[in-house]
C-alpha cells in the first residue's frame, strides 16, 4: 500500500459523458501526477500540479482537466468521453517537486467507455 | 524531449534463471533514473531508483540495476527469479525541475516455474 488513495476503482460510462476520478496523496506530500496507461499508448504523463498550482503538463487532451484543492486532493475530470479513452488512469504522489523525487502510485481508476 | 526505450516486450524465463531487461533513455542533462514493477492487477511499485554516486543501485526483493552513462542505459538484472517476479517492468527517465518522468513502454516478465 502506497499511501495514495483513488476513488472509483472502476467506472463503466457510455460515450459523450463526463467523470471525475479522484485522487487523495500520501500524508504530506505535495505534488500530484496523472497518468493514462492504455494498451496501445503504455503509460503517458497527463499532468502534475503541486500545492494547487499545474507545474507541467504531458499528453493531456483537450476534454480533460485536473485541478487539485487546498486539502492537496486531486481530481481529474474527463469529458466528451471516446471509446478510445478506455483505460487505466493512475495518480501518483511525491513529497516535493524537485530532482530525485520518487513518485508514489496510487491503485488506478479502471475506465471502460462503451 | 526524453524518451525511454525498453527493447523487450515480453520476456518468457523457467524459475532460477538470471535476468537482464535492457533500458536506454536519450536526454542530453543530468537524469534520474527508475525501474517501477506493476504485478498482475495492481498499481505500480517503486524496484530501484538511481540519482547520483554508486552506479550500480540495489533495489527491493534482489533486484539491482547499472547505470552506464556512456551508453545511456540503465539495464535491470536479477540472479535467480521467481515465479512471484512475474509482472510487467517498467524503466522511467526524470529531468527538470519539476521531474518530467518518462516511462518505458514497460516489459511483460513471464517466469515458468
Amino acid at each position: 500500500d502506497s499511501g495514495v488513495t483513488q476513488t472509483p476503482k472502476h467506472l463503466i460510462t457510455a460515450t459523450g459523458q463526463r467523470v471525475t476520478l479522484r485522487c487523495s496523496p500520501r500524508s504530506g506530500d505535495l505534488s500530484v501526477y496523472w497518468y493514462q496507461q492504455s494498451l496501445d499508448q503504455g503509460l503517458q504523463f497527463l499532468i502534475q500540479y503541486y500545492n494547487g498550482e499545474e507545474r507541467a503538463k504531458g499528453n493531456i487532451l483537450e476534454r480533460f482537466s485536473a485541478q487539485q484543492f487546498p486539502d492537496l486532493h486531486s481530481e481529474l475530470n474527463l469529458s466528451s468521453l471516446e471509446l478510445g479513452d478506455s483505460a487505466l488512469y493512475f495518480c501518483a504522489s511525491s513529497a516535493r517537486q524537485g530532482k530525485g523525487e520518487t513518485q508514489y502510485f496510487g491503485p488506478g481508476t479502471r475506465l471502460l467507455v462503451l | 524531449a526524453q524518451s525511454v526505450s525498453q527493447h523487450n516486450h515480453h520476456v518468457i524465463l523457467s524459475e532460477a534463471a538470471s535476468l537482464e531487461l535492457g533500458c536506454n533513455y536519450s536526454y542530453g542533462g543530468t537524469v534520474n533514473l527508475f525501474w517501477y514493477v506493476q504485478y498482475p492487477g495492481q498499481h505500480l511499485q517503486l524496484l530501484l531508483k538511481y540519482f547520483s554516486g554508486d552506479p550500480l543501485v540495489k533495489g527491493i526483493k534482489g533486484f539491482e540495476a547499472e547505470f552506464i552513462k556512456s551508453k545511456f542505459s540503465f539495464n535491470l538484472r536479477k540472479p535467480s527469479v521467481q515465479w512471484s517476479d512475474t509482472a510487467e517492468y517498467f524503466c522511467a527517465v526524470g529531468s527538470g525541475g519539476y521531474q518530467k518522468v518518462t516511462f518505458g513502454t514497460g516489459t511483460k516478465l513471464q517466469v515458468i516455474p
